[in-house]
């Protein structure tokens, strides 16, 4: 049972357009990461969100928690071909300074941006 | 200040087989994470190593397991090995309490 559905699972656009991933769970997090993955190397945390409705900016990424901190979301504007990769959305149950490392991710979304 | 690194990069076993893949933390960090990651997936929680005791672990048999050493490094251990293990297995170090945690590059496991 995945606990954290990302969508969509494929995304192929062109440079300049904008798009929208959406992670969606029944659970309630107690945070949630955004990571990007390259083909040969290990997930790189994008940003952490923490209070439900919390918005955050960086660059032309806009990172958004749902208010009941169940759900969300990762916009992209004017993509380039750089941000190709997979994105991963990643929840955080429970507390403790050791949690942060026991994370429940989506199945993850493989954007492919073309020139 | 290095990074997190793992070895081997590629592994290939037989069913039935045993396996140790090896996980250097980032300096001064004292927790390790492993997950695994098969193909057209996000990574799977195994088990959490915090001052060399196992700390947490997600649904995976007790045919995995782990070791975390006094410099922090740590191992993962699978035993009789099957074709399902396939799999990027990546470890990620963090420092308790902070929100970020630093992945490796990954082994590669494929098993025949």
């Amino acid at each position: 049972t995945q606990l954290l559905e990302q969508s969509p699972q494929f995304l192929s656009i062109q440079e300049g357009e904008n798009l929208t991933v959406y992670c969606n769970s029944s659970s309630v997090f107690s945070s949630l990461q955004w990571y990007r993955q390259e083909p040969g190397e290990g997930p790189v945390l994008l940003v952490t969100v923490v209070t439900g409705g919390e918005v955050k900016k960086l660059k032309r990424l806009t990172f958004q928690f749902g208010d009941a901190r169940k759900d969300s979301s990762l916009h992209i504007t004017a993509a380039q071909p750089g941000d190709t990769g997979l994105y991963l959305c990643a929840g955080r149950r429970g507390a403790g300074g050791t949690s942060y490392g026991k994370l429940t991710f989506g199945q993850g979304t493989i954007l492919t941006v073309h020139p | 200040e290095t990074g997190v690194t793992q070895s081997p990069t590629h592994l290939i076993k037989t069913r039935g087989q045993q396996v140790t893949l090896r996980c250097s933390s980032q300096s001064g960090h004292n927790t390790v994470s492993w997950y695994q990651q098969a193909l057209g997936q996000g990574p799977q929680f195994i088990f959490q190593y915090y001052r060399e005791e196992e700390n947490g672990r997600g649904n995976f048999p007790p045919r995995f397991s782990g070791l975390q050493f006094p410099n922090y490094s740590s191992e993962l251990n699978v035993n009789a090995l099957e074709l399902d293990d396939s799999a990027l297995y990546l470890c990620a170090s963090s420092f308790t309490g902070a929100d970020t945690q630093y992945f490796g590059p990954g082994t590669r496991l494929t098993v025949l």
